[in-house]
């Protein structure tokens, strides 16, 4: 199955430097690749997604960047503020053989110091 | 916008006790998942359920848990003997174009 890696586990950055956070996957089948922000106690909200068509795709402060050959995506947040702070999962999903559960990395948590 | 939402919010339950989790999906989706997170850990798949049977189910997901769409709006987690390592945030998830979360039932097992 598929095999999500994902680091770092805890970033401290300062508030207005910019936070990167990598992934790797194993399955090369994966076609979808979301990023969700996750707070203390609630739900993970998708922030930002790619699929695999495409290499690179941005939102104001936020981007996702794909390299299919290397099986790595990457998250970017310019301009870091202090509500950037929370546990950040990357995941994965396949549509090979009807697969369509998201495997998810193992979070990293991002404190923006202000 | 239509969000995905779950009851209880938090069940408290003896070891060996059946608990049942509701989760009302988004609508017009077809997907739905169960997801658990033990806490500080990551989310972990459980089951997926598409066109009113299980698609795919994890190794997590044995004879103990079952899933079913009982009305056509409700979809429902049982764990028929609860152990204490099913103390968890269990999230359901639908996907239409992208999945989205509920906002999850905190399982204590006593």
């Amino acid at each position: 199955g598929e095999n999500v890696e994902q680091h770092p586990s805890t970033l401290s950055v300062q508030e207005g430097d910019s936070a990167v956070i990598k992934c790797t996957y194993s399955d090369s089948a994966s076609n979808y690749f979301p990023w969700y922000k996750q707070e203390l106690g609630k739900r993970p909200q998708l922030i930002i997604d790619i699929r695999s068509n495409v290499g690179e795709k941005k939102d104001q402060r936020i981007a996702v960047t794909l390299n299919k050959t290397a099986k790595h995506f990457s998250l970017h947040i310019t301009e870091t503020q202090p509500e950037d702070s929370a546990v950040y999962f990357c995941a994965a999903m396949g549509s090979g053989a009807g697969s369509y559960q998201l495997t998810f990395g193992k979070g990293t948590k991002l404190s923006v110091i202000p | 916008e239509p969000e995905v939402t779950q009851t209880p919010s938090h069940q408290v339950t003896q070891m060996g006790q059946e608990v049942i989790l509701r989760c009302v999906p988004i609508s017009n989706h077809l997907y739905f998942y169960w997801y658990r997170q033990i806490l500080g850990q990551k989310v972990e798949f459980l089951v997926s359920f598409y066109n009113n049977e299980i698609s795919e189910k994890s190794e997590i997901f044995d004879d103990q848990f079952s899933v079913e769409r009982p009305d056509g709006s409700n979809f429902t987690l049982k764990i028929r003997s609860t152990k204490l390592e099913d103390s968890a945030m269990y999230f359901c998830a639908s996907m239409g174009r992208v999945p989205f979360f509920g906002p999850g039932t905190r399982l204590t097992v006593l």
